[in-house]
């Protein structure tokens, strides 16, 4: 079963516009992270964020976690066509991961 | 430094027939996993090792998938006998230690007929 699950399923962007999807999970962690996957290739690690940290950011993106409500965002500032990618968030050390949002962004 | 490896890239078996992966992941990474990825779907766990054993394995299809990583380093998944449901991409991925950053492979490509 997965863990975690990504808000919306699918987002559809102009080129400069902000980006935000969020994820949902049900159990305690230690740890949340975010992966990106390009069509037809590899997932990348994106930003880890731990259970004690609030906001992390790392260039563009910005991820913050709360973890009374157990959910986390991650915002894609001044997006880019190269952006377009599908999002997964990853819980806990046997790293379950959601569905993904579909991000398109359109130049 | 290289990445994970995975081999093949991609196999096409017709069903009941078996068919082998093989991972080798980054050099110093304790923590090897194997995921399955359905079009258009997150990856899902088969099986987590820690160096040679496998600390968790609940979903994996004992039935007909089997694995192994003999010596703590390379890893090889095992499907006998293979179904059409069985079509999917199938992911390697380590780690230096277990819940942090994990690095893909990427990717098994199977095509069951």
């Amino acid at each position: 079963s997965q863990q975690g699950e990504e808000d919306p399923q699918a987002l559809s962007i102009q080129e400069g516009e902000n980006a935000t999807m969020n994820c949902s999970y049900k159990t305690s962690i230690n740890n949340l992270q975010w992966y990106r996957q390009n069509s037809g290739r590899g997932l990348v690690h994106l930003i880890l964020i731990r259970s004690n940290e609030r906001e992390k950011h790392s260039g563009r993106l910005r991820v913050t976690l709360d973890t009374s409500k157990k959910s986390s965002s991650l915002l894609i500032t001044a997006s880019r066509a190269a952006d377009t990618a599908s999002y997964f968030c990853a819980t806990g050390e046997d790293m379950r991961f959601g569905a993904g949002t579909r991000l398109t962004v359109k130049p | 430094e290289a990445g994970v490896v995975q081999s093949p890239r991609y196999k096409i078996i017709e069903k009941k027939q078996p068919v082998a992966f093989w991972c080798n992941p980054i050099s110093g990474h304790n923590t090897l996993y194997w995921y399955l990825q359905n079009l258009g779907q997150g990856p899902e766990l088969l099986i987590r090792y820690e160096n040679e054993e496998a600390v968790d394995d609940s979903q994996l299809p004992k039935d007909r998938f089997s694995a192994e990583r003999l010596k703590g380093v390379d890893s090889t998944l095992k499907i006998q006998p293979a179904e059409l449901g069985d079509s999917a991409v199938y992911l390697c991925a380590s780690s230096v230690s277990t819940g942090v950053e994990q690095y893909f492979g990427p990717g098994t490509r199977l095509t069951v007929t």
